[in-house]
C-alpha cells in the first residue's frame, strides 16, 4: 500500500526567503505527483503535476521536482510571500485495479511566511 | 467556468440524524471521488464511481454511502453520523483515462459539524 510522507510538519520562514518542501513515497510505480496548496478552511488548488516521465516542472516562482527511483519530490518556492502561507500536500497518482486514477495524499506541510 | 461545485458548503448536523452532501461538476468527467479530511489529516479517500460503477475502499466504514444519479452529480450520505465524522468532505473528478495528463479537479469542500 502506498505511503506519502510530508517533511517537516510545519515551517516558518522570513518574507523573501527560498525554501523546499519535501515528499517521499514508499511505492515507485507512479503514474504522476502532484502538489496543491490548502488554504484554511478551504479546498485543494493543484499546483503542478510532474508526470512519473519527467524529472521536474516550473510554474512562476514555484518548482517541483520528481525523483522516482528513490521515492522523493520536493516543492522549491523561491523568494517567498506571506501570501504563500497555506498548507501544501503532496498526492502521488496511480491507477487502481477498476481502471480508476487515484491519489494518495501525505498530511502536507504548513507554511508560514512572516512578512 | 467549468467547476466542480459542493453544497452546502458548511453543514451541521445531530449525531444519528442522517445527512447529505452534494456534489455536481460541469467538466463532463468520467470519475467522480469522495474524500473525507479531518484536521492536519490527510485526505482520506471513501469511495469513487467511474461512469455508474461504484468503488468503495476496503475501509470505509458501512455508515457512508454514495449515489451518483447522473454524469453531473455525486452525493454522501452518512446514515448515522458520529463525533467521529466530523471532518472536511471533499468532492473531486477525473478524466477517462485515454485522456492524459491525469489530475483530480476538486470541489471547495464541507465542512460537516456533528452535535
Amino acid at each position: 500500500k502506498q505511503e506519502v510522507t510530508q517533511i517537516p510538519a510545519a515551517l516558518s520562514v522570513p518574507e523573501g526567503e527560498n525554501l523546499v518542501l519535501n515528499c517521499s513515497f514508499t511505492d515507485s510505480a507512479i503514474y504522476n505527483l502532484q502538489w496543491f496548496r490548502q488554504d484554511p478552511g478551504k479546498g485543494l488548488t493543484s499546483l503542478l503535476l510532474i508526470q512519473s516521465s519527467q524529472r521536474e516542472q516550473t510554474s512562476g516562482r514555484l518548482n517541483a521536482s520528481l525523483d522516482k527511483s528513490s521515492g522523493r519530490s520536493t516543492l522549491y518556492i523561491a523568494a517567498s510571500q506571506p501570501g504563500d502561507s497555506a498548507t501544501y500536500l503532496c498526492a502521488v497518482g496511480a491507477y487502481s485495479g477498476a481502471g480508476s486514477y487515484q491519489l494518495t495524499f501525505g498530511k502536507g506541510t504548513k507554511l508560514s511566511v512572516i512578512p | 467556468d467549468a467547476m466542480v461545485i459542493q453544497n452546502p458548503r458548511y453543514q451541521v448536523t445531530q449525531f444519528g440524524k442522517p445527512v447529505t452532501l452534494s456534489c455536481s461538476q460541469t467538466l463532463n468527467h468520467n470519475v467522480m471521488y469522495w474524500y473525507q479530511q479531518k484536521s492536519s489529516q490527510a485526505p482520506k479517500l471513501l469511495f469513487h464511481y467511474y461512469d455508474k460503477d461504484f468503488n468503495n475502499e476496503a475501509d470505509t466504514p458501512d455508515n457512508f454511502q454514495s449515489r451518483r444519479p447522473n454524469t453531473s452529480f455525486c452525493f454522501l450520505d452518512i446514515r448515522s453520523p458520529g463525533l467521529g465524522d466530523a471532518a472536511m468532505y471533499l468532492c473531486a473528478t477525473s478524466r477517462d483515462r485515454a485522456r492524459a495528463p491525469e489530475t483530480q479537479y476538486f470541489g471547495p469542500g464541507t465542512r460537516l459539524l456533528v452535535l
